[in-house]
């Protein structure tokens, strides 16, 4: 079946730090592929998603690369913030309408100033 | 702005009790989800709906049903809670060829 495997935490980083967290994926067909951020006591946001091979997706000086031969989804950032202290999700869907939405089990970063 | 509106923030059941979690989505999605998140645990899905009146088990459904009478409701249904599903709940609706939206979800007690 679908799945989404994710760099275990906790991470901690100071802040100005470069960040890499980690996401492969395993489906079938051509899944579109998405990382949430979820800050403490909210729900989950989405941060920025790529639909096809070697799209690049960004937002808040977040991206992520979709590498389809390494079936990989790597979240990077320059230089973090005590601000992006938060969890972070990797996920993938199918695009085939009716589906399921298969999340990684999660990464909790901690930036210290 | 779209959203996805979960009914409550904060609940305390007593154990035993019948408990109903609302979520209600305003974009015309037709796949809904609920989902339990616990500590280290990640997130577990317990049931989805991809139409009206259509619903499917997801991972962890036991304890647990839901309801889909229209299209922009979709519920939880505890028939008996128990200390065990003391948790966080997430709803999220999801469009095709669209990124999911999430409420901001319920903490649930039971004690």
């Amino acid at each position: 079946g679908d799945s989404v495997t994710q760099m275990e935490g906790p991470v901690t980083l100071s802040e100005e730090a470069f960040l890499t967290i980690n996401c492969t994926y395993t489906a079938t067909g051509y899944p579109s592929l998405f990382w949430y951020v979820q800050y403490p006591g909210e729900g989950l946001q989405l941060l920025l998603k790529a639909t096809k091979a070697d799209d690049k997706g960004s937002n808040k000086g977040f991206e992520a690369t979709y590498r389809k031969e390494t079936t990989s989804f790597h979240l990077e950032k320059g230089s973090v913030q005590v601000s992006d202290s938060a969890v972070y999700f990797c996920a993938l869907t199918l695009n085939f309408g009716n589906e399921k939405l298969t999340f990684g089990t999660g990464t909790r970063l901690t930036i210290i100033p | 702005d779209v959203k996805v509106t979960q009914s409550s923030r904060y609940l305390v059941k007593r154990t035993g009790e019948k408990v109903f979690l609302e979520c209600v989505q305003d974009m015309d999605h037709e796949n809904m989800f609920w989902y339990r998140q616990d500590p280290g645990l990640g997130l577990r899905l317990i049931y989805f709906s991809y139409d009206v009146k259509m619903k499917e088990k997801g991972d962890i459904p036991e304890g647990y049903s839901v309801s889909r009478e229209k299209k922009e409701r979709f519920s939880l249904i505890l028939e008996s809670a128990s200390t065990n599903q003391t948790s966080m709940y997430l709803c999220a609706s999801l469009g095709a060829y669209t990124e999911a939206f999430f409420g901001q979800g319920t903490r649930l007690t039971v004690v």
